[in-house]
């Protein structure tokens, strides 16, 4: 059964970067046969897609994000991150990874992990 | 970006109920649509993949249809562990976008 499971700071500051990390779990997935998402809920609010990241290459971002979230990957450790830089309250939400079904950005997700309570206050 | 509009917003049903919510696209998105289960405090849960299709392990009672800009989830003879809060997306175009949800409550 696969798991995804969210990881990083509860608490950044104004003006400095998030970090999160999602690690997937649960038996052999090649990382190259699916897109990997990010999405978050602000609190009380409803979903917004951060972007989706492919180990093989093309990553897409929200550009109501304008430009501040970039995503790598590390297959040698079965994860994946994002990165959200000039936060501020505003970003203020849960942070949710997930798996698309394919290596297809236009595919839905299936799986998403638990979620990552982040807060931003200085 | 493509709106997507739910209604209710909220609604109350009973035990036993069948209960219908509407998703509707601002352009026509084919039938790249899905639907998601939450529960308070916990992650969105897939249950329809497009439009109509049931992820794994989803049970019949959710049935999901339409194509082009408007779509429909209607959950039959509701039990308690159906009462969350239910999103519908869409993932024909970039950006990927959400609507709103409908929190289906107990009456």
């Amino acid at each position: 059964q696969l798991q995804l499971q969210e990881s990083g700071p509860g608490l950044v500051k104004p003006s400095e970067t998030l970090s999160l990390t999602c690690t997937v779990s649960g038996g052999s997935v090649d990382f190259s046969d699916y897109y990997w998402g990010w999405i978050r809920q602000p609190p009380g609010k409803g979903l917004e897609w951060i972007g989706s990241f492919y180990f093989g290459g093309s990553t897409y971002y929200n550009p109501s994000l304008k430009s501040r979230a970039s995503m790598s990957g590390d297959t040698s450790k079965s994860r994946f991150s994002l990165r959200l830089t000039s936060v501020t309250a505003a970003d203020t939400a849960v942070y949710y990874c997930a798996r698309h079904v394919s290596d297809d950005l236009f595919d839905p997700f299936d799986s998403w992990g638990q979620g990552a309570r982040v807060a931003v206050s200085s | 970006d493509i709106q997507m509009t739910q209604s209710p917003s909220s609604l109350s049903a009973s035990v036993g109920d069948r209960v219908t919510i509407t998703c509707r696209a601002s352009q026509d998105i084919r039938n790249y649509l899905a639907w998601f289960q939450q529960k308070p405090g916990k992650a969105p849960k897939s249950l329809i993949y497009a439009a109509s299709s049931l992820h794994s392990g989803v049970p019949s009672k959710f049935r999901g249809s339409g194509s082009g800009t408007e779509f429909t989830l209607t959950i039959s003879s509701l039990q308690p562990e159906d009462f969350a809060t239910y999103y519908c997306q869409q993932y024909n175009f970039y950006p990927l976008t959400f609507g709103g949800g409908t929190k289906v409550e107990i009456k």
